[in-house]
């Protein structure tokens, strides 16, 4: 979905750096999310924030932190990267007013390779 | 604590021939239930969702998933399959029941449609 960004869509990397990936929306969403692909393990969630100021952890938290800017930006960080963080990225968002049966929609992905 | 299977890991259909995937949830209270689609080097397209209502849900790309309550399940069909369909398919569900509930994710089947 176009009006779900992510940047960079591709980065390669070294063990201990730390790395910082971005998403942004114009969808007007309150809600964002993050989540990582591994083949065989579908998506697994990392963070969620419901609003500006609402900061969740998800399934897989550890070793990842996110920031919450505005409305419309939320990134992810890897504080101190790891070669089992090798992943495909996702960023997604939802209107939580429209109740609970709210769809997500997706950004394009980043493809992270940690060496 | 809310789950989803998919048993397949891959689908192969000849074109013109009807598809199904299949998907079983559970969930503690009321099921909201989605599917979306990944073509490669892409993200994570939404295809429908059941919430409420008619059991039968129809969605985009000539999709159809059937809602059964009492076998848990979700399965996404298509009555004639196109090469096109080839992709990675996810199943989710969230439990109606919470505000705060997030989206489970099956691993995910990949349907491949051969002409």
């Amino acid at each position: 979905d176009a009006d779900v960004t992510q940047t960079p869509r591709n980065r390669i990397t070294k063990t201990g750096k730390r790395i910082m990936l971005e998403c942004s929306q114009t969808k007007g969403h309150d809600r964002m999310y993050w989540y990582r692909q591994d083949p065989g393990l579908g998506l697994r969630l990392i963070y969620y924030s419901f609003d500006v100021k609402d900061i969740n952890k998800g399934e897989i938290s550890d070793g990842y932190s996110v920031s919450r800017q505005a409305q419309a930006k939320f990134s992810l960080s890897l504080e101190s990267a790891i070669p089992n963080q090798t992943a495909l990225y996702f960023c997604a968002t939802s209107d939580g007013t429209s109740g609970r049966g709210e769809t997500q929609y997706f950004g394009p992905g980043t493809r992270l390779l940690v060496l | 604590a809310q789950s989803v299977a998919q048993p397949e890991d891959q689908v192969n259909v000849a074109e013109g021939n009807p598809l199904t995937v299949k998907c079983t949830y559970s969930v503690s209270g009321n099921p909201y239930l989605f599917w979306y689609v990944q073509y490669p080097n892409r993200g994570l397209q939404f295809l429908l969702k059941y919430i409420t209502g008619d059991n039968l849900v129809k969605g985009s790309y000539g999709f159809e998933a059937e809602f059964n309550k009492s076998q848990t399940s979700f399965h996404l069909k298509k009555p004639s399959a196109l090469v096109s369909d080839s992709a990675l398919y996810f199943c989710a569900v969230r439990d109606g029941n919470s505000g705060y509930s997030t989206l489970t994710f099956g691993k995910g089947t990949m349907l491949l449609v051969s002409p």
